[in-house]
């Protein structure tokens, strides 16, 4: 088990409705990046935190956002829920000396079903 | 046209053959290349990880990757029905941050 730990676990939403899901990153860990991985398909790249700013945006629409605390936790809002947002949204964790998440450490994710 | 290609599967095994995985990609800037497996409702769990061209061991694992062709590859030696699981790899571009996934590769070994 990694110390990236995610909350909650599962999540049923209407579309239309805001959304906030949290992440608290592995201790010694200042990065944490967000994924959405689609049933069947391989996570994709949402945004990254890295000491509190935004370090890099995947192919996503301003809906979705993100704020990192002083502690390194995370929080991904989602608004305007549409039903293609059903996935399990994955957190992960990582320290780069060099900017890279070549060691970034996953939490079990939380499972958004949006009806 | 995705960046990284992985074929789906399901790859079906019997206990103790060897698993072999692949996956293409066609952005030459990748450096790092990652290997993750992913129990069912669960997070991906990284196994290993290369840096460049080039062989790397660890355990039962053993990671490839070849930049000439674009191609890297798992192999998993002495298969348990534990290994059963989704098996994705990644890659970082030299100045990039974030990983690029394959769609994932089911595998199923049978006792």
């Amino acid at each position: 088990e990694t110390g990236v730990t995610q909350s909650p676990t599962h999540l049923i939403k209407t579309r239309g409705q805001q959304v906030t899901l949290r992440c608290s990153s592995q201790s010694g860990h200042n990065t944490v990046s967000w994924y959405q991985q689609a049933l069947g398909q391989g996570p994709q790249f949402i945004f990254q935190y890295y000491r509190e700013e935004e370090n890099g945006r995947g192919n996503f629409p301003p809906r979705f956002s993100g704020l990192q605390f002083p502690n390194y936790s995370s929080e991904l809002n989602v608004n305007a829920l549409e039903l293609d947002d059903s996935a399990l949204y994955l957190c992960a964790s990582s320290s780069p000396s060099t900017g890279r998440d070549t060691e970034a450490f996953f939490g079990q994710g939380t499972r958004l079903t949006v009806v | 046209q995705k960046e990284v290609e992985q074929d789906p599967g399901p790859l079906s095994v019997p206990e103790g053959a060897i698993v072999s995985l692949n996956c293409t990609y066609s952005n030459s800037a990748f450096q790092y290349f990652m290997w993750y497996r992913q129990y069912s409702r669960k997070g991906p769990e990284l196994l290993m990880y290369t840096y460049s061209s080039g062989n790397k061991e660890d355990g039962r694992f053993t990671a490839q990757v070849d930049k000439s062709s674009k191609y890297i590859s798992l192999f998993i030696r002495d298969s348990q029905p534990s290994d059963s699981a989704t098996y994705l790899c990644a890659m970082i571009k030299a100045a990039g941050n974030k990983l690029t996934f394959g769609g994932g590769t089911r595998v199923l070994v049978k006792p």
